[in-house]
């Protein structure tokens, strides 16, 4: 069974103050590897997608990195409102064609001016 | 701004009533997603359709059912709601399947 696993539960930082998010997963086959960052009450908005070991993408304060086992997010020198719960999700191949998303539980984040 | 909009924003039911959450899709997108998200469970995935047809399922209960319609908007019916079934539920779509799924704004269903 595809799993995801997101560590820390809850991360405090200080503004200015850089550190990594991580995602483990075990999938039959990766399709590609999302990352979302959702608002208290809304819907989870799209960070990222890597496909393949050694990818990364980055955007503003936000890098994320991909290896066969687990992915990162590191964020660097964050701003107050980078506060959020970061998600993980991983798309298996194959399954009889689903293409659904398996989630992890998520990474609080708060940071703190 | 996704594009994918979700209809009603709350809605508040006694337990063994019946409800219609509706999702209309980004523009041009074929597959439509539906998830819950409760707080000890996080995310999870529902059922899944493309361009009218149900593609896959996942832990949907047989209480709830959903369909996809020719202008690709969905519904998802929930029926004799039981208080477990207080969540947000998501509908996300994208272009093709395997794509990004992009996430409405939700459903927040308070079941009393």
């Amino acid at each position: 069974e595809d799993q995801v696993t997101q560590s820390p539960e809850a991360l405090r930082l200080q503004e200015g103050e850089s550190s990594s998010l991580n995602c483990s997963y075990t999938v039959s086959g990766l399709r590609g590897l999302f990352w979302y960052r959702q608002d208290p009450g809304k819907g989870p908005e799209f960070l990222f997608t890597l496909y393949s070991a050694g990818e990364e993408k980055e955007k503003e304060r936000l890098k994320a990195t991909l290896t066969k086992k687990e992915s990162f997010l590191h964020i660097t020198a964050p701003k107050p409102e980078d506060s959020a719960t970061y998600l993980c999700a991983v798309q298996a191949q194959g399954e009889g064609g689903s293409e659904k998303l398996v989630f992890g539980k998520g990474t609080k984040l708060t940071v703190n001016p | 701004d996704s594009g994918v909009t979700q209809t009603p924003k709350h809605l508040i039911t006694a337990t063994g009533q019946r409800v219609t959450l509706r999702c209309s899709p980004r523009s041009g997108d074929l597959s439509v997603y539906w998830y819950q998200q409760s707080l000890d469970q996080g995310l999870q995935f529902l059922i899944q359709y493309y361009n009218g047809e149900e593609r896959a399922k996942g832990n949907i209960l047989e209480r709830f059912s959903a369909q996809q319609f020719p202008d690709l908007h969905s519904e998802l019916n929930l029926s004799s709601l039981e208080l477990g079934d207080s969540a947000l539920y998501f509908c996300a779509s994208s272009a093709n399947r395997g794509e990004t799924q992009y996430f409405g704004p939700g459903t927040r269903l308070l079941v009393l």
